[in-house]
């Protein structure tokens, strides 16, 4: 397994502001991924991550809204812009450590927008 | 595209009994499947998965789960279920593995109870 570690693991913040999030793996992988669960609701991907590339987006998720920094094989952020109570979800990283598919997860970063 | 469905909201199921978690999926292609686990307030745990070979895979804390081509079907399985398992379970499948995007089901809340 990693050890993976979220900043911060929650928030509470306005409506109209911006949150970055950090994700932290205690060893070099390729790809990560992050991830958003909205309450009661199952996890779905926002995007993939690699290392000096641009990140790929599922649909319905875009660039400008979720901004996404990889800037080595250990780190990530993910940026929410512009927020508003629609984004309150929990926010999870995620890596393939092994390449063997299974993928381990962060803590999450459980975010509040009012 | 690739989907998982988990039909059951809830499963109830007392201490000791056996537990089923029902979980099919549809893939264009040979799936990856996997089952995570998450815990109130904790972030999601790998549980098992099933790549290829032997169609009953066990993975931790007692659980297996068993692999139904025909029936594009993967459900988990215990045969004496603790209190202490009581949890959000989630199926999740993916076309290749190895770092390809997870999908994951709505998720099955096990209630296990004295």
């Amino acid at each position: 397994s990693a050890v993976i570690s979220q900043k911060p693991s929650r928030d509470i913040c306005q409506r109209g502001t911006s949150l970055t999030i950090q994700c932290q793996v205690d060893s070099q992988v390729t790809m990560m991924f992050w991830y958003r669960q909205q309450p009661g609701q199952s996890l779905t991907l926002i995007a993939t991550a690699n290392q000096g590339s641009e990140a790929t987006y599922e649909s319905g998720f875009v660039i400008d809204k979720f901004p996404i920094s990889r800037p080595n094989l250990t780190f990530s952020t993910l940026t929410v812009s512009n927020m508003s109570p629609e984004d309150s979800s929990i926010y999870l990283c995620s890596v393939d450590r092994q390449g063997a598919g299974e993928q381990f997860f962060g803590p999450g970063t459980r975010l509040t927008v009012l | 595209a690739q989907s998982v469905a988990q039909p059951e909201d809830q499963v109830n199921v007392a201490e000791g009994n056996p537990l089923t978690v029902k979980c099919t999926y549809s893939v264009s292609g040979n799936p990856y499947l996997f089952w995570y686990v998450q815990y109130p307030n904790r972030g999601l745990q790998f549980l098992l998965k099933y790549i290829t070979g032997d169609n009953l895979v066990k993975g931790s804390y007692g659980f297996e789960a068993e692999f139904n081509k025909s029936q594009t079907s993967f459900h988990l399985k215990k045969p004496s279920a603790l209190v202490s398992d009581s949890a959000l379970y989630f199926c999740a499948v993916s076309l290749t593995g190895g770092g390809n995007k997870l999908t994951f089901g709505t998720g099955t809340q096990l209630k296990v109870e004295l």
